[in-house]
């Protein structure tokens, strides 16, 4: 069975101060995809990065960079200099490979509420 | 449209009643994929379409929850006979053949 655990439920963080999200994976499969998305206090699911289980290169973007870890089974998240702007729920998800895509049957980790106070 | 589109945005029913929940897709994308979120917990996948076919509905709770995708465009979830444990934000994504899903800004329910 796949299973995404977020085991941080909230984050309280300084502005300016760096913060990782924490997401351990289980699956059996050998291919998969692992995603992770922003929830504002909006609303809306914004999607941030996909990984293919095979690429485990390490992905910056701006201040955001993803940490993937195949022996481990983690894709930590982790955001440089927080802004206020960064306050949200953040979700990791995990999906199955569809031919040399996912599927979008994804598995949600529980989330983690991201607070940066001013 | 630029995005997928839901409506209503927030619906209050009564229990009992039947509810229809819309999804307008971005144009062109050949997958629909409908999911649940209850409070403080993550999306939980429904039930998805390639185009006219649902090709998965393993996550529909029970049968009084169904959807439709006729032409392949617009897709509605019917919860009949809505019950409390109903309440929740519905959300629907829409992808081109396998790749990221585009999430709509989602639906919420009440039901009292």
């Amino acid at each position: 069975a796949q299973k995404v655990t977020q085991a941080q439920t909230e984050i309280s963080v300084v502005e300016k101060e760096d913060v990782t999200l924490d997401c351990v994976y289980e699956t059996r499969d050998t291919t998969y995809y692992l995603f992770w998305y922003k929830q504002p206090p909006s609303g809306e699911l914004v999607f941030l990065i996909r990984r293919n289980s095979f690429d485990e290169q390490n992905e910056i973007s701006g201040r955001y960079s993803w940490n993937f870890q195949k022996s481990t089974s983690s894709f930590n998240f982790t955001i440089t200099a927080s802004q206020v702007v960064d306050s949200a729920v953040y979700f990791c998800a995990l999906s199955r490979e569809l031919g040399s895509s996912n599927t979008g049957k994804l598995i949600f980790g529980q989330g983690t509420t991201l607070q940066v106070k001013p | 449209g630029a995005g997928v589109s839901q409506s209503p945005r927030y619906k209050v029913t009564k229990r009992g009643q039947d509810v229809a929940l819309r999804c307008d897709p971005i144009s062109g994308h050949v997958s629909l994929y409908w999911y649940r979120q209850a409070l403080g917990q993550g999306p939980e996948f429904l039930t998805y379409f390639n185009y006219e076919a649902q090709q998965d509905k393993s996550g529909l709770p029970n049968d009084r929850f169904s959807a439709e995708r006729p032409e392949g465009s617009i897709s509605t979830l019917t919860i009949q006979r809505t019950e409390q444990r109903d309440s929740a934000m519905y959300r629907c994504a829409s992808s081109p053949q396998r790749g990221e899903l585009f999430f709509g800004e989602g639906s919420r329910l009440t039901v009292l």
